[in-house]
């Protein structure tokens, strides 16, 4: 167990429609990450956020976008789905916003657009 | 811009086996590199990591070492083990970027 929770685990809807992915940092992290991970693209880095100021953007596609709340906890928000945003969303935390620090990953949110 | 290249999968071995998968990265400066491991149905997790030239990283059998004159963080192990199947990302970061760069990841499969 990382310490990183992710809800909901797994996700199904429609295209056209919005969701809000939910992640909970380690204790004491200050810095979170979103990955996506689908089949055909691997491990996408989309957007990192440091004390609740956005740090770092990736990969991240106009439709997403996300924020840190004073509590640390952060929130993706997907919007205008399409079939293709079904992949796995991973969340990630670290200590620091930068330097030699590992990240600690959630379980992941399965998303599933149909 | 910095980016990491494993071998590609899948690798089948047969339990006891040795085993390596290649990992070698492009970065300027001097990054940290990482092994993750994703098993079925989780997260990843960090299996060892380096943050200097020549450092061994190691853990549960697992090594690699750093070595800067190849850009190279090979993973190794000794005997694997059928609960040693699981997906395996090699990983960097640098001190001043914020987000991690992963490799497409190597599907390992270990039979009985």
């Amino acid at each position: 167990d990382s310490g990183v929770t992710q809800t909901p685990k797994h996700l199904i809807t429609a295209t056209g429609q919005r969701v809000t992915l939910r992640c909970s940092p380690r204790s004491g992290d200050l810095s979170v990450y979103w990955y996506q991970q689908s089949l055909d693209q691997g491990l996408q880095f989309l957007i990192q956020y440091y004390n609740g100021e956005e740090r770092a953007k990736g990969n991240i596609l106009e439709r997403f976008s996300a924020q840190q709340f004073p509590d640390l906890h952060s929130e993706l928000n997907l919007s205008s789905l399409e079939l293709g945003d079904s992949a796995l969303y991973f969340c990630a935390s670290s200590t620091r916003g930068s330097g030699h620090n590992e990240q600690f990953f959630g379980p992941g949110t399965r998303l599933t657009v149909l | 811009g910095d980016s990491v290249t494993q071998m590609e999968g899948p690798v089948t071995l047969s339990e006891e086996a040795f085993l390596t998968i290649n990992c070698t990265y492009t970065a300027t400066g001097y990054p940290s590199l990482f092994w993750y491991v994703q098993y079925p149905g989780e997260g990843l997790q960090l299996l060892l990591k380096a943050t200097k030239a020549d450092d061994k990283g190691s853990n549960k059998g697992f090594e690699a070492t750093y070595r800067k004159e190849t850009t190279s963080f090979h993973l190794e192990k000794g005997s694997v083990q059928v609960s040693d199947s699981a997906v395996y990302f090699c990983a960097l970061s640098r001190w001043n970027n914020n987000d991690m760069r992963f490799g497409a990841g190597t599907r390992l499969t270990v039979k009985p």
